[in-house]
């Protein structure tokens, strides 16, 4: 089955560390992939996607993430974590299902920021 | 450019009862997507809407159903609310593609009695 998978539902980083979010996905075609954030009692936001060329894609706030279709990830990275990023995270692919497509979100992972 | 709009914004309903969340897309944007936000069990997509007509449906009961206006405004609604309907509804919205990106409004909470 297609489907994301987020490790690790709770990442703690102290403030000025580098932040490291994983993402996996299945998916027998290359897919579009997306990164959203949350923050409380808010909807999502998003931070970066890649759809085709450059595997590295920069988005806002400093996140970057890197397709690497060998590996089938997308992690988002951020050299030197704010208090302001602490937020759900969401890692998102477009799958094909049944001739329609829809957007697949994992679980999210939840980045506490310690001071 | 106005965002991706909710209405209402918090909703408390009792079991059995019926509810309608309605969502106002971004203007240009024909596509609208309806998500439930359950506590521990991330995003589920409910419903893609697209001209009118609905595109994709996820593992959802027939009770959740809505509609697409010619304005391309989008209705949910759900039918004999139980308990596990609690929870946050998000509209998304994007030009006609699944692959284009998903904007997304504030939510309405739905809290189920």
């Amino acid at each position: 089955a297609q489907s994301v998978t987020q490790l690790g539902s709770h990442v703690s980083v102290s403030e000025g560390a580098l932040v490291l979010l994983r993402c996996n996905y299945s998916s027998s075609v290359p897919p579009y992939l997306f990164w959203y954030v949350q923050y409380p009692n808010q909807g999502l936001q998003l931070l970066l996607k890649y759809t085709t060329g450059a595997t590295l894609v920069k988005g806002i706030n400093g996140f970057e993430a890197e397709f690497k279709k060998s590996e089938t990830s997308f992690h988002l990275t951020k050299p030197s974590a704010h208090m302001s990023d602490a937020a759900e995270y969401f890692c998102a692919v477009t799958l094909t299902q049944g001739g329609s497509e829809k957007l697949v979100f994992g679980k999210g992972t939840k980045l506490t920021v310690n001071p | 450019e106005a965002g991706v709009t909710q209405s209402p914004t918090h909703l408390i309903k009792t079991r059995g009862q019926q509810v309608t969340l309605r969502c106002s897309p971004i203007s240009g944007h024909t596509s609208v997507y309806w998500y439930q936000q359950a506590l521990g069990l991330g995003l589920q997509f409910l419903l893609w809407y697209d001209e009118g007509e609905e595109r994709n449906r996820g593992n959802f009961p027939p009770r959740f159903s809505g509609r697409q206006f010619p304005n391309y405004s989008s209705e949910l609604n759900v039918n004999a609310l139980e308990l596990e309907d609690s929870a946050l509804y998000l509209c998304a919205s994007s030009f006609h593609s699944a692959a284009d990106t998903q904007y997304f409004g504030p939510g309405t909470r739905l809290t189920v009695l």
